[in-house]
């Protein structure tokens, strides 16, 4: 595909069920990040994995959330046990590059995010 | 403290004007910095990345300032299609930070 893809694009859930959300990165970008908006809020860091790398998971809120990266390409953020206050839009984002601790010219691609929504 | 500070405004100005954002980071070590935007309901999109020495797309100029850590981004002749939200961001440890945007609204 020509971008990140998300799916699905909008999951309505009740308090207590897990949800999965997926995201299909831009091929061959190595560095794959997690955010979250709330409503009116900015973007929230949560995990972030570039290439085989141990992920950087210091931006999970609680152990009820967990990702992974299978075979360094579609990533899955899972959502344990959901509460309200999880309801967010979930975005993901691809690069090529990816930080490190060099500076670089990173460009993130987003996708068009997961609209969370627990009742 | 939040890595990456910014005015949330509302900020509404007339169709021409000329507006400024700034964003506050507070790690003296990021080293890459970039301003994204945001229309509503969309992802956001890399709008432009800010270099040491400033740099400028056409009416857009960025700008940083590492001895007051800040950057900042100024907007000349304001179109009604610049309404949007505009996110700063700059480079952690090893991922990305945002600010919580500044909502910029031009008004005919």
């Amino acid at each position: 595909g020509a971008g990140v893809s998300q799916s699905p694009s909008n999951k309505v859930t009740e308090k207590g069920k897990d949800v999965e959300l997926r995201c299909d990165p831009i091929s061959g970008h190595t560095a794959l990040y997690w955010y979250r908006q709330s409503l009116g809020q900015g973007l929230e860091f949560l995990i972030y994995f570039q290439g085989n790398s141990a992920p950087d998971k210091s931006g999970l809120p609680s152990d009820r959330f967990s990702a992974e990266r299978t075979g360094g390409s579609v990533s899955t953020l899972t959502i344990q046990r959901t509460q309200q206050e999880d309801s967010a839009v979930y975005l993901c984002a691809s690069s090529s590059t990816g930080t490190g601790r060099i500076a670089t010219n990173e460009k993130l691609f987003f996708g068009s995010g997961t609209q969370l929504s627990v009742l | 403290r939040k890595e990456v500070e910014q005015d949330p405004g509302p900020f509404n100005v007339p169709e021409g004007a000329t507006v400024a954002f700034n964003c506050t980071y507070s790690n003296s070590a990021s080293q890459s910095f970039f301003w994204y935007r945001q229309d509503c309901r969309k992802e956001p999109k890399l709008l432009m990345s800010v270099y040491s020495s400033g740099n400028e797309d056409g009416r857009f100029t960025a700008q940083l300032n590492r001895a007051s850590q800040y950057i900042s981004l100024l907007i000349r002749d304001s179109k009604l299609s610049d309404s949007a939200t505009y996110l700063c961001a700059e480079t952690g440890a090893n991922n990305l930070f945002f600010g919580t945007g500044t909502r910029l609204t031009v008004i005919p």
